[in-house]
Order: C-alpha cells, then sequence, then structure tokens
C-alpha cells in the first residue's frame, strides 16, 4: 500500500522567512496530493491540494510542487507568519483509495 | 449543515471495557474514515468505508471494528480497551473519492488507564 514520508519533523523560522516540507509517496499510480493544517487543539483543515496532471499551484503565501518522476511533492511558505505556526500534513492518494497521511511537521514562526 | 459531528468529546476508560465513538456527517459524502492521532503524532487510518455496507482495514486496524449501515453514520467499536489505544481520534467524509477534500470532525479524545 501506500507510504507516505515527510520531512522534517520540525521547522522553526524567522517571521517573514520561507519555509519547505517536504514530502515523498511510494505507490506511482497515487493521483492525489494534499496539504492540511492543524492547529493546536483543532482539527486538521485543507489548505491547499495538487493533482498529479499539474506541476504546480499556488494560493497566496502558499505553493506547492509536484514531481511525479521522483515521487516527491512540496510545500512552500512564504513571507511566514506568527498565524502560520501549526503541524502540516501532506498526504496522498488514488481515486477510488484511501488518504494516506504523512508523520507531520510541526512548524514554529517566531516574531 | 453541520458538517461531521463526533461523539464524545471526551471519555475515559477502564482496561477491557469497551465503547462506541459515533460519527455522523450529513453531507451525503460517500466515503468515511477513522484516524487516530497519538500525542505529537501524525494521523494513522484505522478503518475506511466507500460506501453503505462496505468497510475496509487501514493502516492499524486492530483492537477496532467498524460497520456503515447507512450513508450517514460510521460509528468505531473500541472492543477490550488497552492504554494502546489512547489517542485523539478523528472521523472523516469525502465526496465520491478518497482524492477529495475531508471534512474531519472535532475529534475524540480517548484515555485508558
Amino acid at each position: 500500500g501506500e507510504n507516505v514520508e515527510q520531512h522534517p519533523s520540525t521547522l522553526s523560522v524567522q517571521e517573514g522567512d520561507s519555509a519547505v516540507i517536504k514530502c515523498t509517496y511510494s505507490d506511482s499510480a497515487s493521483n492525489y496530493f494534499p496539504w492540511y493544517k492543524q492547529e493546536l487543539g483543532k482539527r486538521p483543515q485543507l489548505i491547499i491540494d495538487i493533482r498529479s496532471n499539474v506541476g504546480e499551484k499556488k494560493d497566496q503565501r502558499i505553493a506547492v510542487t509536484l514531481n511525479k518522476t521522483a515521487k516527491h511533492f512540496s510545500l512552500h511558505i512564504t513571507e511566514t507568519q506568527p498565524e502560520d505556526s501549526a503541524v502540516y500534513f501532506c498526504a496522498a492518494s488514488k481515486n477510488t483509495d484511501k488518504l494516506i497521511f504523512g508523520t507531520g511537521t510541526r512548524l514554529q514562526v517566531f516574531p | 449543515n453541520a458538517g461531521v459531528t463526533q461523539t464524545p468529546k471526551f471519555r475515559i476508560l477502564k482496561i477491557g471495557q469497551s465503547m462506541t465513538l459515533q460519527c455522523t456527517q450529513d453531507m451525503n459524502h460517500n466515503y468515511m474514515y477513522w484516524y487516530r492521532q497519538d500525542p505529537g503524532m501524525g494521523l494513522k487510518l484505522i478503518y475506511y468505508s466507500v460506501g453503505a455496507g462496505i468497510t475496509d482495514k487501514g493502516e492499524v486496524p486492530n483492537g477496532y471494528n467498524v460497520s456503515r449501515s447507512t450513508t450517514e453514520d460510521f460509528p468505531l467499536r473500541l472492543e477490550l480497551a488497552a492504554p494502546s489505544q489512547t489517542s485523539v481520534y478523528f472521523c472523516a467524509s469525502s465526496w465520491l473519492s478518497g482524492a477529495n477534500v475531508l471534512t474531519f470532525g472535532a475529534g475524540s479524545r480517548l484515555t485508558v488507564l
């Protein structure tokens, strides 16, 4: 089955700097790659997703890139702000299959 | 439109007791999931369902059972609770397939002593 690895497990940045979180997946048939943000004590919520027919997707300060050949995808957050501090999860899925999550990255943005 | 509703929010169990975590969604979603999240850890899939009457194991199914008699409900049963089942449990649902946005419930915090 699908296996998703995520790095780093923790990431500390200064406010205004960029943050990058990387994930690799094992099943070459996976075609859907979402990113979820979980604030302390809250439920995970989708922040951005990408499908395998697209190489990059942007939404304001957040972008995701996908390299199907290497089977990895990354989350990029620019101009980080303290409210970006949270745990971020990547995930992978095929159309008719379950969604498998990575192990999470705790991002801390220091003012 | 309540989304995904989980009950109870908190529960303390003694070793060997059994209980059911309830999950209901009102979005007519086909797919439903149960994940567990241990402290400081990621989300592990316990069971999932692609529609009423169909369930399948995820990554960590041992010690749990599920049923899906209706589209709306997906209860998770813990038999013979063990300390290793202390965790936060999240129910989630998605429309049409696993390759769509998951809507999560607020979570159920379970402690087994």
